[in-house]
């Protein structure tokens, strides 16, 4: 089946900085690549998601990347804002219908 | 739209005891999901459901029971609960496959359980 790694686990950034997380997956049928945000004690997210068709997506101050040739794909968050602090979960998708998450990453946007 | 509904919020059950987790939801999804969240990982897959009647296994079903007799429904059964089914539970929902790619899943609220 599909295994998702994701890095870094914890992430510290300054308001205003950019924060990166990675992610790569084993799966060359994989085709979809969402990301979830998730707040203390709430449910999942979409914040912003991918398919193989395309190598790079924006909204606003996020963005995705996706290269197929190394199966990675990464989140870019650009002027981090405090209400930006939360787990962070990659996942990578295909025609069976299901996704396969990685294990999140901390972000934590000091003032 | 609710969206996606869980009951309950929150639950204390002891071990061997047995509950069913609800989930509904009102967007006529054709896919429902069951993951799990232990504290500090990211989710694992239940079950999951492509429609009325068919339900398949994910990673980690050991200990578990499902059912999708209507559209809406998706109950999760626990059956002689163990400490090590003590998690968050969240259900989640997607359209179908659309030019071969997946659709946005939406969860909800979760459901906390606790065996003691």
């Amino acid at each position: 089946g599909e295994n998702v790694e994701q890095h870094p686990s914890t992430l510290s950034v300054q308001e205003g900085d950019s924060a990166v997380i990675k992610c790569t997956y084993s799966d060359s049928a994989s085709n979809y690549f969402p990301w979830y945000k998730q707040e203390l004690g709430k449910r999942p997210q979409l914040i912003i998601d991918i398919r193989s068709n395309v190598g790079e997506k924006k909204d606003q101050r996020i963005a995705v990347t996706l290269n197929k040739t190394a199966k990675h794909f990464s989140l870019h968050i650009t002027e981090t804002q405090p209400e930006d602090s939360a787990v962070y979960f990659c996942a990578a998708g295909g025609h069976d219908y299901k996704l396969s998450f990685g294990a999140g990453t901390t972000v934590t946007v000091r003032a | 739209n609710a969206g996606v509904t869980q009951t309950p919020k929150f639950r204390i059950l002891k071990i061997g005891q047995s509950m069913t987790l609800q989930c509904t939801q009102d967007m006529n999804h054709n896919y429902m999901y069951w993951y799990r969240q232990d504290p500090g990982m990211g989710l694992k897959l239940i079950y999951y459901s492509v429609g009325a009647g068919i339900t398949d296994k994910g990673e980690v079903p050991n200990g578990y029971n499902v059912s999708r007799s209507t559209t809406e429904d998706f109950p999760l059964r626990l059956e002689l609960a163990a400490p090590s089914q003590t998690s968050v539970y969240f259900c989640a929902s997607s359209k179908r496959l659309r030019d071969k790619y997946q659709e946005t899943q939406y969860f909800g609220p979760g459901t906390r359980l606790l065996v003691l």
